[in-house]
């Protein structure tokens, strides 16, 4: 089975900018979920795609938003970007079953898209 | 809101020897999960190991096991035996029903192995 995949691996952006961010689900699994991992800190939930709808979001500002495609990918989009979205952002997938609890339902994550935003 | 708290930012183990990462959470909620996730220099999160709060019986999965205290919201992991690729970031996290699909991670603990 083929694991998260992520892209790009790296990138740098301007202050204003907008950048879109892909992940691409392991097999199987119909969720994707982005997480932001700033430097020396834990990762913090932005939002959950399920079904093609945002399933939950976190303490993230509008300018935050996201896409899933039929195929169970995603994207992460970001505008007007600030010096603070510097960081490494994280994709998961899992498995949801609504009649499972959601901690039942493991993250798998992807390897990262490290921003850098000057 | 719930909140995970790693007090240990970095940790050193001899190779062959064990080690044990801490963790405390804070939740008014019965039933949750909690995790243990590494991260190498590689940057992809790894789970470790699984924890459900309605098993009294700490999991174990081969060199890494937990010591799971409920009443005291604490959740740590003992590695036995390290050895050099047990080097990484470890972050603990929980998620529960009601946080909606959420995780919650804490800061982190650094473990080095020294050879």
């Amino acid at each position: 089975e083929t694991g998260v995949t992520q892209s790009p691996t790296h990138l740098i952006k301007t202050r204003g900018q907008q950048v879109t961010l892909r992940c691409s689900s392991q097999s199987g699994h119909n969720t994707v979920s982005w997480y932001q991992q700033a430097l020396g800190q834990g990762p913090q939930f932005i939002f959950q795609y399920y079904r093609e709808e945002e399933n939950g979001r976190g303490n993230f500002p509008p300018r935050f938003s996201g896409l899933q495609f039929p195929n169970y990918s995603s994207e992460l989009n970001v505008n007007a970007l600030e010096l603070d979205d510097s960081a490494l952002y994280l994709c998961a997938s899992s498995s949801l079953d609504r009649a499972i609890p959601s901690g039942a339902n493991v993250l798998t994550f992807g390897a990262g898209s490290r921003l850098t935003v000057l | 809101a719930q909140t995970v708290t790693q007090s240990q930012p970095e940790m050193s183990v001899q190779e062959a020897e064990t080690v044990t990462l801490s963790c405390t959470y804070d939740t008014s909620e019965s039933d949750y999960y909690l995790f243990w996730y590494k991260q190498p220099p590689s940057r992809q999160m790894i789970l470790v190991i699984r924890q459900e709060a309605y098993k009294q019986q700490n999991a174990t999965e081969n060199r890494f096991s937990v010591n799971f205290q409920k009443a005291a919201k604490s959740f740590s992991l003992k590695i036995s035996d390290s050895q050099l690729g047990d080097a990484a970031m470890y972050f603990c996290a929980y998620t529960s029903y009601n946080t909606g699909n959420q995780f919650y991670f804490g800061t982190g603990t650094s473990l080095t192995v020294i050879p």
